[in-house]
């Protein structure tokens, strides 16, 4: 069965600091890779999402993130943090093996950022 | 535009006792739809999923088992609550093709005393 890992249970930054978020997953097929935020009190947000083409995907407030298919990471950037960034975010994976998958998908751990102004 | 509720959103339950979430999707149909548990400093653990109604997919053994009875209509429940219940549960929904996103509820905090 796939997994998928995410190196940092807790990221503490400054505002104006960049970010980096990784994932890693273990799956050699074709695969469909998220990222949710969970910003406190709200519910599990899409922050961005890849399916195929360009490997670096834009998705909203900011955020990127670079699909490296040789290192089966999917590793999610900010040039520079705000104080609203404070939230946990996920990384999820749908492995597609051949047919439909459902839109199954394996959720790393969480990664919880606390952003000071 | 679509929307999915999910009630309650907290629940205090004693062990042994039955348990019914309800979760529903409004705004398109033939929803894919899922149910996810959290546990504390893990991510989100897929249960179950539908893909129509009456198909129901389970993806961990354990002490719980859904129901899809309509469409846009997708009930988790148990007849007999464990400690280990305890979590928070998350409804999603789906629309086809694969390459489709999934998009969630405000949960359930469940906790069994």
């Amino acid at each position: 069965a796939q997994s998928v890992s995410q190196h940092n249970h807790h990221v503490i930054l400054s505002e104006a600091a960049s970010l980096e978020l990784g994932c890693n997953y273990s799956y050699g097929g074709t695969v469909n890779l998220f990222w949710y935020v969970q910003y406190p009190g709200q519910h599990l947000q899409l922050l961005l999402k890849y399916f195929s083409g360009d490997p670096l995907v834009k998705g909203i407030k900011g955020f990127e993130a670079e699909f490296i298919k040789s290192k089966f990471s999917f590793n999610l950037r900010k040039p520079s943090v705000q104080w609203s960034d404070t939230a946990e975010y996920f990384c999820a994976v749908n492995a597609r093996a051949g047919g439909t998958s459902y839109g199954k998908l394996t959720f790393g751990q969480g990664t919880i950022l606390t952003v000071h102004p | 535009s679509q929307t999915i509720h999910q009630w309650p959103a907290t629940l205090v339950q004693p062990v042994g006792s039955p348990l019914s979430l309800e979760c529903t999707v409004e705004g398109t149909s033939n929803p894919n739809l899922y149910w996810y548990r959290q546990a504390a400093g893990r991510g989100l653990q897929l249960l179950f999923y539908s893909v129509g109604i009456g198909q129901i997919s389970s993806e961990v053994p354990q002490n719980l088992s859904a129901s899809r009875p309509q469409d846009r209509q997708f009930i988790l429940s148990s007849k007999k609550l464990l400690l280990s219940d305890s979590g928070f549960y998350l409804c999603a929904w789906r629309a086809d093709p694969d390459n489709q996103p999934q998009h969630f509820g405000d949960g359930t905090r469940l906790s069994i005393l």
